[in-house]
C-alpha cells in the first residue's frame, strides 16, 4: 500500500459526458501528479501540482483540467469524453516539488462507451 | 524532447533464469533514471533508481547501472522467481527542464516467469 488513494476504482460512462477523478496523496506529500495509461499511448504524464499550484504540464488535452485543494487532495476533470479517453488514470505523490521518488495510487479505470 | 525506449516484450523465462531488460534513453541535461514495476491490478512501485552517471541502483536482487556513454539503464537479475512476473517500466525524470518534475516512461515490458 503506497498511501495514495484514488476514487473511484472503476468508472463507466458515455461519450460526451464529464467525470471527476479524485486523489488523496500520502500524508505529508505536497506534490500530486496525474498520469494516463492507455494501450496505444502507453504511460503518459499529464500534470503536476505542488501545494496547490500547477508546476508542470504534459500532454494534457484542453478537455481535461485538474486542481489541488487546500487539503492537498486533487481532482482530475475530464469533459466531452471520447472513446479514446478510456484508460487507467494514475495519481502519484511526492514530498517535494522536484522529487526523485513518486508514490503511485492504484489507479482509476475509466471506460467510455 | 525526452524519450525512453525499452526492449520489446513480452519476455517469458523459467524460474532461476537470468533476466535482462534493455532500456535506452534520449534526454537533454542529466536526467535521473528509474525502474518501476507494476503487478497485476496495482499501481506502479519504484524498484530502483540512479541519479548520476555510473551509479548502480539495486533492490530485491535487481540491478541497473546508469551508462551515460551508451545512454542506457538495462535491468538485470541473476535468478528470477515466479513472483517477479509483472510489467517493468524504465523511466527518466527531467528535473532540470521545468520548475516541476515529471516521469517519462518507456513502453513497459511484460515479464512472465514459469515454475
Amino acid at each position: 500500500d503506497s498511501g495514495v488513494t484514488q476514487t473511484p476504482k472503476h468508472l463507466i460512462t458515455a461519450t460526451g459526458q464529464r467525470v471527476t477523478l479524485r486523489c488523496s496523496p500520502r500524508s505529508g506529500d505536497l506534490s500530486v501528479y496525474w498520469y494516463q495509461q492507455s494501450l496505444d499511448q502507453g504511460l503518459q504524464f499529464l500534470i503536476q501540482y505542488y501545494n496547490g499550484e500547477e508546476r508542470a504540464k504534459g500532454n494534457i488535452l484542453e478537455r481535461f483540467s485538474a486542481q489541488q485543494f487546500p487539503d492537498l487532495h486533487s481532482e482530475l476533470n475530464l469533459s466531452s469524453l471520447e472513446l479514446g479517453d478510456s484508460a487507467l488514470y494514475f495519481c502519484a505523490s511526492s514530498v517535494g516539488q522536484l522529487a526523485l521518488r513518486q508514490f503511485f495510487g492504484p489507479g482509476t479505470r475509466l471506460t467510455v462507451l | 524532447g525526452n524519450s525512453v525506449t525499452q526492449m520489446e516484450g513480452p519476455v517469458t523465462l523459467s524460474e532461476e533464469a537470468f533476466l535482462t531488460i534493455n532500456c535506452t534513453y534520449t534526454a537533454t541535461g542529466y536526467p535521473s533514471l528509474f525502474w518501476y514495476v507494476q503487478y497485476p491490478g496495482e499501481g506502479l512501485q519504484l524498484l530502483l533508481k540512479a541519479t548520476k552517471a555510473d551509479d548502480k541502483g539495486s533492490n530485491k536482487g535487481f540491478e541497473a547501472t546508469y551508462r551515460k556513454e551508451t545512454t542506457s539503464f538495462h535491468l538485470e537479475k541473476g535468478s528470477v522467481q515466479v513472483s517477479d512476473s509483472a510489467v517493468y517500466f524504465c523511466a527518466l525524470s527531467d528535473l532540470g527542464e521545468t520548475s516541476g518534475s515529471r516521469l517519462t516512461f518507456g513502453e513497459g515490458t511484460q515479464l512472465t516467469v514459469n515454475p
